[in-house]
């Protein structure tokens, strides 16, 4: 069965520093991951996906992943983050087959301290 | 992309009784889902519902307890029947494009989500 694992609750950063957000993840054939943010008091919002190619993907509010094989690891990454990204990121694996279900993680909570 | 509304926005139920959650998408969709997250937890989803055919539920959830309706391509209702406490949680729609092989490839968008607090 599909999954992914988000083996850390909470990320704490400060402010301009690097930030990762790590996802493992455990599929039969081909990965089809993606990564969402949930802000408090609202719905989820597509950050980005990788489904093939460039094994690292560019997505919204500077944000980018880096597929990577043999560790079967999709971690999100930030060059510099900002008090604004401090919320709940959730990493999500196709459930499989000709559907797109999702299967996602436990969510990790981001704190940017300023 | 896709706008997606949701009504209510929250409500305190009580116990015994139902709860209807509207789902407007503001563009035709093959697919819609329905989610729960429950307080602190991911989401998880309760079942699949798309257009002209019956919904399709995940295991442990059932039709008695969450009837679904998909009238047509921009609109469904997940309806929680005979609450309990332990239903507390925020509901969520979403939405998917494209169908069969190629809708894996594509991003889900969400509604805000419906806070259900059952007393």
């Amino acid at each position: 069965a599909q999954s992914v694992a988000q083996p850390e609750d909470q990320v704490n950063v400060a402010e301009g520093n690097p930030l990762t957000v790590k996802c493992t993840y455990s599929v039969s054939g081909n990965p089809y991951l993606f990564w969402y943010v949930q802000y408090p008091n609202r719905g989820l919002q597509f950050l980005l996906k990788y489904i093939t190619g460039d094994n690292l993907v560019k997505g919204s509010y500077g944000f980018e992943a880096e597929f990577n094989k043999s560790q079967t690891s999709f971690h999100l990454k930030k060059p510099s983050a900002l008090v604004s990204d401090s919320a709940l990121y959730f990493c999500a694996v196709v459930q499989g087959g000709a559907t797109n279900k999702l299967i996602f993680g436990t969510g990790t909570l981001l704190a940017v301290q300023p | 992309s896709a706008v997606i509304s949701q009504k209510p926005s929250r409500d305190i139920c009580q116990r015994g009784t139902s709860l209807t959650i509207q789902c407007q998408v503001d563009s035709q969709v093959t697919m819609m889902f329905w989610y729960r997250q429950q307080p602190g937890q991911s989401l998880t989803l309760i079942a699949t519902a798309n257009q002209g055919s019956e919904a399709t539920y995940e295991s442990g959830f059932v039709i008695d307890k969450f009837p679904i309706s998909r009238p047509n391509l921009t609109f469904s209702t997940l309806t929680v029947s005979n609450l309990s406490p332990e239903d507390s949680s925020i509901y969520l729609c979403s939405v998917g494009k494209g169908q069969g092989a190629s809708s894996s490839y594509n991003e889900q968008f969400f509604g805000p989500g419906t806070r259900l607090t059952v007393l």
